[in-house]
């Protein structure tokens, strides 16, 4: 069975700065996506970034990116210019590319402060 | 942007009860989820739901829960006799055909059992 692991509860930044969250994950499958989700306090789940895991080159959407080690199974996300709206939750998810419609298989969460 | 709608928001129901969940997923997409997060916990997937049937389950999904596409537009998750531990955010979620395609998900129900 996949795990998804984010080994760090939570985190913090000063607003403007860089931050780095971590995550990674087990599996046997070769093909598969990644997933970044976060969750503000209104607790909706808003999708930030995906990652395939064919493709080579990591995932950019504007200030955040991705740091994907596909040997290492290490799929980190890298928020740029932090500001406070970023605060949140953010889990990082799994699914096998095999099945179209395959679940979310989701990590423990992160949960980020921004410091003005 | 197409949004995927649950309603409603909070819902309060006593023990032993039955609640229904509904969720209007976003207009063209086939595959169908629930997911449940109970408070500070991580999000937990329960069931999906493709070509008007259960495509997969997980171990939480018993014979207590049901899903149901009822009319061509709403998706439901129906809970009998709900318990305590059943008070938690469900999420529905939706997603179109191609592989690649993330799910998007609803703001959520959260559900109370008292």
């Amino acid at each position: 069975a996949q795990t998804v692991t984010q080994s760090q509860p939570e985190m913090s930044v000063q607003e403007a700065e860089t931050v780095t969250l971590s995550c990674t994950y087990d599996t046997s499958e070769s093909d598969y996506y990644l997933f970044w989700y976060k969750q503000p306090p209104s607790r909706q789940m808003i999708l930030v970034i995906r990652q395939e895991a064919y493709k080579q080159q990591n995932a950019t959407e504007n200030r955040f990116s991705v740091n994907f080690q596909k040997a290492a199974k290490s799929f980190s996300l890298k928020i740029s210019d932090s500001q406070l709206g970023d605060a949140a939750m953010y889990f990082c998810a799994y699914r096998r590319q095999r099945t179209s419609g395959s679940r979310l298989t989701f990590g423990e969460g992160t949960q980020l402060t921004v410091n003005p | 942007e197409p949004e995927v709608t649950q309603t409603p928001s909070h819902q309060v129901t006593q023990m032993g009860q039955e609640v229904i969940l509904r969720c209007v997923p976003i207009s063209n997409h086939l595959y169908f989820y629930w997911y449940r997060q109970i408070l500070g916990q991580k999000v937990e997937f329960l069931v999906s739901f493709y070509n008007n049937e259960i495509s997969e389950k997980s171990e939480i999904f018993d014979d207590q829960f049901s899903v149901e596409r009822p009319d061509g537009s709403n998706f439901t998750l129906k809970i009998r006799s709900t318990k305590l531990e059943d008070s938690a955010m469900y999420f529905c979620a939706s997603k179109s055909q191609p592989s690649n395609q993330p799910q998007h998900f609803g703001d959520g129900t959260r559900l109370s059992i008292l």
